[in-house]
């Protein structure tokens, strides 16, 4: 089955530590996205990578890093500089065949800070 | 529609009835559009999507309707199922993005009632 999975599906922090959320696709997308979506509100946009080695900040990039070493996979950590990190995570990925193709998302990685 | 605040629209219908879910977007430059559901905990799936030099488009069960002149979307569901029961969000992106930013609402939530 093609599709996008994340991991872990809960993951708990504590204060002043930096975790690694994985995000990996196998629908030969070149685009991939990480929105954190918190309660009540629309998901809002964290960083964007068109091409691997590629990747740029989006609204509310501060706290957070990404890489894209590899086409299939786009990790997101949240270091102990974002001040308010307990939110839903989303992973999205997209083909640039065209400019109108939606995005694909996964199954998100709730993260709460103790 | 679409309303600022943690306090998301909420629709309540009856099954079989027919829903519509209302969208504000902001941007007269937006060039496309797409509706996704996303279930309690789950990532957001996509419905249908209109691109801006449409008014109208079907799918299954689903009509999205644009009226750039007031700048509103709106998603009619047909034959309501409780199965649809899901916050239903509206994305635009702005028209020249070539990596394809999305901009969220913050979503409707649709009860259905047996």
């Amino acid at each position: 089955d093609g599709g996008i999975t994340q991991s872990p599906k809960y993951l708990f922090r504590k204060e002043g530590q930096n975790v690694t959320l994985s995000c990996e696709q196998n629908l030969n997308h070149d685009a991939m996205y990480w929105y954190r979506q918190d309660p009540g509100q629309g998901l809002r946009l964290i960083y964007y990578s068109q091409i691997v080695n590629d990747f740029q900040k989006g609204d509310i990039a501060e706290g957070y890093s990404v890489s894209r070493e590899k086409k299939e996979s786009f990790p997101l950590t949240v270091t102990s500089a974002q001040k308010n990190p307990t939110a839903f995570y989303l992973c999205a990925s997209r083909t640039q065949r065209s400019s109108y193709n939606e995005q694909f998302f996964g199954p998100g990685t709730r993260l709460t800070v103790l | 529609g679409e309303s600022v605040g943690l306090h998301l629209p909420t629709l309540s219908v009856q099954e079989g009835d027919n829903s519509i879910i209302n969208c504000a977007y902001s941007n007269s430059a937006s060039d496309y559009f797409i509706w996704y559901k996303q279930e309690s905990g789950k990532g957001p799936q996509f419905i249908i999507d209109i691109r801006s030099n449409m008014d109208k488009r079907q799918g299954q069960r689903v009509t999205v309707l644009l009226n750039k002149t007031v700048k509103h979307l709106s998603l009619q569901i047909a034959a309501t199922q409780p199965g649809d029961s899901a916050v239903y969000f509206c994305a635009e992106r702005a028209g020249g993005t070539s990596y394809g930013k999305l901009t969220f609402g913050q979503g409707t939530i649709l009860t259905v009632h047996p």
